[in-house]
């Protein structure tokens, strides 16, 4: 059975600094792995997809790195902002038949002006 | 263009009780999945629904149980209510059902079970 973890579950920064998330994954046969963002009680915004055979992806001041040998994935930030301030989750499809994520427990971000 | 909807946002219910919720998912998009997300157990996957048919299954117990209709739109159903079952209920739609799409959230139904 799959397990995701996320280390740490909570991190605050000050604003502008570059920081990374971890996600570390039992089951190193994974289809792909994606980052999600979640706000205070709302739903999940998909922030990155890796497929299995990808090393990283980049979308602005995001950057996702993916490792299948050794089962794991980095979330790294550059240059913080309040605005980040978020819980980030990280979730693993292990095949393509379908939709079925497993997901970290996440970290929770505070960036502080 | 729309995201996905779903309905009620919040309601509470009492133990025994039944209830159902509902996602529209984004125009197109054919694979309707559903998580339930607590503070203890953070989220898991509850069922995922392409063209009407359930291709997916998490563990949970029989009373839940969803469907799928033609125009793609999802229900979700819980019945004999426990208290455990208070949590935020989440559904994500994709276009294909391949592993491989990006699943876009809606905003969740929050549920309260006393």
């Amino acid at each position: 059975k799959q397990e995701v973890t996320q280390i740490p579950a909570a991190l605050s920064v000050p604003e502008g600094e570059n920081l990374v998330l971890n996600c570390s994954f039992t089951d190193s046969a994974i289809y792909n792995l994606q980052w999600f963002r979640q706000d205070p009680g709302k739903g999940l915004t998909s922030l990155l997809l890796i497929q299995s055979s990808q090393r990283e992806q980049t979308s602005g001041r995001l950057n996702a790195s993916l490792d299948k040998s050794s089962g794991r994935s980095t979330l790294y930030i550059a240059a913080s902002q309040p605005g980040d301030s978020a819980t980030y989750l990280c979730a693993v499809a292990d095949n393509n038949a379908g939709n079925m994520l497993t997901f970290g427990g996440g970290t929770r971000l505070m960036v502080k002006p | 263009k729309a995201g996905v909807t779903q309905t009620p946002r919040y309601l509470i219910k009492t133990r025994g009780q039944q209830v159902t919720l509902s996602c529209s998912p984004i125009s197109g998009h054919r694979s309707v999945s559903w998580y339930q997300q607590t503070p203890g157990q953070g989220l898991q996957f509850l069922f995922e629904y392409f063209s009407e048919t359930q291709r997916n299954k998490g563990n949970f117990p029989g009373r839940f149980s969803g469907r799928q209709f033609s125009n793609s739109r999802s229900e979700m159903n819980v019945s004999t209510l426990e208290l455990g079952d208070s949590a935020l209920y989440l559904c994500a739609s994709s276009r294909g059902d391949s592993g491989a799409n990006v699943l876009t959230f809606g905003a969740g139904s929050r549920l309260t079970v006393l």
